[in-house]
């Protein structure tokens, strides 16, 4: 069964805006991860966040995880062109690592 | 530091015929994965590596899907015969150590089956 599951499945925003893409699953996770995957490309790591963890940032990224909500949000500040891409959620549990469907975000000049 | 190296890129095959994909992992990872895409879906695993023992490989279809990784680094996985459904990107990864570790992920094969 599909662990993670992206909302919204696409967001089209103006550059300079800020992005917000969110992130549910079902069971029990050691950790979550954020990966980026630009068309026609691999998926690059973005941010790994510990169940035991509640926030992260790398620069003009800021993930949060709420366990009890079984859930978790990639904020990308500040947005560029080049943040174009397809965002996805990757959860660790159950010996496990099962991706979401992903988020298509496409910044608007 | 080179990063995870897959060949070919591409590759258009006839149905029923065999193909097979190469993956070397970034030097010192002891965990490699191969993944399925299909267009618009996230990554499918297909079967995990530590070292050179399969290690989770409940999501690999084993009548026509095939993985070794002989040495523990470079890993060939085989598809034969192939169907039309098979049609997708197959993506190699790999990370330091255990599933627990974030992934480096390779440019991919993109499989056509016609």
């Amino acid at each position: 069964s599909q662990q993670g599951e992206e909302d919204p499945q696409a967001l089209s925003i103006q550059e300079g805006e800020n992005a917000t893409m969110n992130c549910s699953y079902k069971t029990s996770i050691n950790n979550l991860q954020w990966y980026r995957q630009n068309s026609g490309r691999g998926l690059v790591h973005l941010i790994l966040i510990r169940s035991n963890e509640r926030e992260k940032h790398s620069g003009r990224l800021r993930v949060t995880l709420d366990t009890s909500k079984k859930s978790s949000s990639l904020l990308i500040t500040a947005s560029r062109a080049a943040d174009t891409a397809s965002y996805f959620c990757a959860t660790d549990g159950d010996d496990k690592i099962i991706f979401g469907k992903g988020t298509r975000l496409h910044i608007l000049p | 530091e080179a990063g995870v190296v897959q060949s070919p890129r591409y590759k258009i095959i006839e149905k029923k015929q065999p193909v097979a994909f190469w993956c070397n992992p970034i030097s010192g990872h002891n965990t490699l994965y191969w993944y399925l895409q299909n267009l618009g879906q996230g990554p499918e695993l297909l079967i995990r590596y530590e070292n050179e023992e399969a290690v989770d490989d409940s999501q690999l279809p084993k009548d026509r899907f095939s993985a070794e990784r002989l040495k523990g680094v470079d890993s060939t996985l085989k598809i034969q015969p192939a169907e039309l459904g098979d049609s997708a990107v197959y993506l190699c990864a790999s990370s330091e150590q255990g599933r627990s570790y974030e992934q480096y992920f390779g440019p991919g094969t993109r499989l056509t089956v016609t």
